[in-house]
């Protein structure tokens, strides 16, 4: 069973850029047709997209975020990272990393069948 | 556009069962979900992937006492023999071509 452990600093400030990092054990980041994800949860609501990552390197974003977010993946570590551009108090929310998503049998499922903890991260000055 | 509609909340007796309604958009009654489970001060849970022809395909060291179905674009998380633990709040996911959707979620109450 993948688990998931999200790591980064809990205090940013605005304007600047969150980064975060999602280390992966029991399982190869690279090997299979994997999606990993992140999603974030803002303060008392639900849940929002933020973007995935293919095991190929293909990238998608939430329209919302407006060309904010970039994810990678760093195979020789194990792990995917999140990088959030030009943040404000509204992004002050839990993050969680998930692997978002498997291809089988010719179809493919983007579901988050694995979850992080989760992560909080504040943006104040 | 893909969206997922779920209830606010719902609530249900201790030993009861309880049914959520998650509803997909105009168009997209094909599609398949997943239902993911958030208890109090935890992050989600997977509990399962429910396809439109009703199968379900469930996560590991998930409850019997959890299954799927659907009919139409509604898709269903049946809850029996409730318990105080599945007090928590539960999503559905979906996913097109480059996205992947969540609906609001249904609080969900045992008294």
């Amino acid at each position: 069973q993948v688990q998931l452990q999200e790591s980064g600093p809990g205090l940013v400030k605005p304007s600047q850029t969150l980064s975060l990092t999602c280390t992966v054990s029991g399982g190869s980041i690279s090997r299979g047709d994997y999606y990993w994800s992140w999603i974030r949860q803002h303060p008392g609501k639900g849940l929002e997209w933020i973007g995935y990552i293919y095991s190929s390197g293909s990238t998608y974003y939430n329209p919302s975020l407006k060309s904010r977010p970039t994810i990678s993946l760093y195979t020789s570590k194990n792990q995917f990272s999140l990088k959030l551009s030009s943040v404000t108090a509204a992004d002050t929310a839990v993050y969680y990393c998930a692997r978002g998503g498997y291809c089988s049998g010719g179809s493919c499922y983007l579901l988050m069948d694995s979850w992080g903890p989760g992560t909080l991260v504040t943006v104040s000055s | 556009q893909l969206v997922l509609t779920q209830s606010p909340s719902a609530s249900a007796s201790l030993g009861a069962s309880v049914k959520l309604t998650c509803t997909l958009s105009s168009g997209h009654s094909s599609y398949a979900i997943a239902w993911h489970q958030q208890q109090p001060e935890k992050g989600p849970r997977y509990l399962m992937k429910v396809n439109s022809d009703g199968s379900h395909s469930k996560g590991d060291g998930i409850p019997d006492r959890f299954s799927g179905s659907s009919s139409g674009a509604e898709r269903y998380l049946s809850i029996s023999s409730l318990q105080s633990e599945d007090e928590a709040d539960y999503y559905c996911q979906t996913w097109g071509t480059g996205i992947q959707v969540f609906g609001g979620g249904t609080k969900l109450i045992v008294l």
